[in-house]
């Protein structure tokens, strides 16, 4: 069964350095989305691609923040520098179609980022 | 602005039925998706109601009613591995998600 993948599954970094996670959705989903999960929470949306182009960034906080999808297949999302507050499960999901004719989010495994 | 609630957490023991309710207040309705999530794990898709009434899976069911915004997610015959968090999402107008905080079931013996 097709899944989203996820690296890595768990990271700690200090804080003010720099850290990346990478996203590989199903295939032939076109649809990108990264949230964030701090613990007790629902997910928040940070970006969500349509292949390689941003539809939605409006919370990303954009100072530290980066996130591309070059190819319009795997992405990856950026924190520099880390911040103690940055500290939360990020989770990425992929679905087949955009913004209509909407079906289920996949989610990828997570990856758990503890900022020290 | 956008709102959705449900209870922090619920206990119910195995064996029996439990009912998880969610209330929304969002800009424009295209749907209303529950999750389930177990603990350091990624959501994983539960159903999808778009229409009033009763969607019913296997041990789980979900009803919604778009003129109440409110919804519920019933599970019977628990078992222990229901112990889980339970997330309410609905589809605003723009075709995002709006997430609830979720709702963790304990599931006693």
């Amino acid at each position: 069964e097709a899944e989203v993948a996820q690296s890595p599954r768990y990271k700690i970094t200090e804080k003010s350095q720099a850290v990346a996670f990478w996203c590989d959705p199903i295939s032939g989903h076109a649809t990108l989305y990264w949230y964030r999960q701090i613990l007790g929470q629902g997910p928040e949306l940070l970006v969500q691609f349509q292949d390689e182009s941003v539809v939605d960034d409006s919370q990303l906080p954009k100072d530290r923040f980066s996130a591309e999808r070059l190819k319009g297949v795997d992405s990856t999302l950026k924190i520099q520098p880390a911040e103690l507050g940055d500290s939360a499960m990020y989770l990425c999901a992929s679905t087949h179609r955009g913004s209509e004719n909407y079906n289920e989010q996949f989610f990828g495994p997570g990856t758990r980022l503890t900022v020290l | 602005g956008q709102n959705i609630d449900q209870p922090t957490e619920m206990t119910a023991t195995e064996g029996a039925i439990v009912q998880i309710n969610c209330t929304y207040q969002t800009s424009g309705f295209n749907g209303l998706f529950w999750y389930q999530q177990h603990a350091g794990e990624a959501p994983t898709f539960l159903s999808y109601n778009v229409l009033d009434g009763l969607e019913e899976k296997g041990r789980f069911s979900s009803f919604l009613s778009r003129s109440k915004g409110y919804s519920y997610l019933l599970l019977k015959e628990l078992q222990m591995k229901d112990s889980a968090s339970y997330l309410c999402a609905v589809l605003d107008s723009n075709y995002q998600l709006i997430w609830g905080a979720g709702t963790k079931l304990i599931i006693k013996p």
